[in-house]
């Protein structure tokens, strides 16, 4: 089992529609959680983290962190042809506190069709 | 204010030959890592320092790969004798403090190296 797990896609959502991205992680002990957004040719940018179980919501994005099932989501609302692009869930790695290097999935790629 | 900076941006070189990626951390930034990103993969790791301490060099491939941080601020990979499996995008990210939630991770603009 891959220690960070997504759907690679392509997700297609209609303009204005709720687009739910997905990532499930294999270390039960990982504390920090973060969504990167990359464009074509550009690099990963980071969007959001989330720290403790449940939402944390920050303008048109919503990440929502489940530790018992292991299970990270992102949801983008009102998606936007600009939203198109591949989403990349990461993971820290280790116990500590200490800054650690982040574990990526594969990234999943979301097209929003105008 | 300045972001991470990675030089050259592109990198071609022939196989056989050593080359050097610099990474430039944003200012003030503790923490300096090194990924390395193939197409349609999300970046995976290779190294990483905390000042100028290397913590962890496991991700390197082999040990044709090195990378220093001699004063805590700019970094150095060097891959000697390269290979045409070492093409890919080697990506740097610096994160500002220990703790959360200072481990937010910030890249750069990435080196793209082709061997030939």
């Amino acid at each position: 089992q891959k220690e960070v797990e997504q759907n690679s896609g392509p997700l297609s959502v209609p303009e204005g529609a709720i687009a739910s991205l997905n990532c499930t992680y294999s270390d039960r002990g990982s504390q920090s959680f973060f969504w990167y957004r990359q464009y074509s040719g550009k690099s990963p940018e980071l969007i959001m983290s989330i720290y403790s179980n449940g939402d944390k919501e920050d303008g048109r994005f919503t990440a929502q962190l489940n530790k018992a099932s292991q299970y990270v989501s992102l949801l983008i609302r009102d998606s936007q042809p600009s939203d198109s692009a591949t989403y990349l869930c990461a993971v820290k790695r280790g116990l500590t506190e200490g800054n650690t290097p982040l574990v990526f999935g594969k990234g999943t790629r979301l097209s929003v069709i105008a | 204010g300045a972001g991470v900076s990675q030089s050259p941006r592109y990198k071609v070189t022939k196989r056989g030959q050593d080359v050097a990626l610099r990474c430039d951390p944003i200012s003030g930034h503790v923490s300096l890592y090194w990924y390395r990103q193939a197409l349609g993969q999300g970046p995976e790791f290779l190294t990483y320092f905390n000042y100028e301490a290397q913590q962890d060099k496991s991700g390197l491939p082999n040990d044709r790969f090195s990378a220093e941080r001699p004063e805590g601020s700019i970094s150095t990979l060097t891959i000697q004798r390269t290979e045409q499996r070492d093409s890919a995008m080697y990506r740097c990210a610096s994160s500002l403090a220990k703790g959360i939630p200072y481990n937010e991770q910030f890249f750069g603009p990435g080196t793209r190296l082709t061997v030939l």
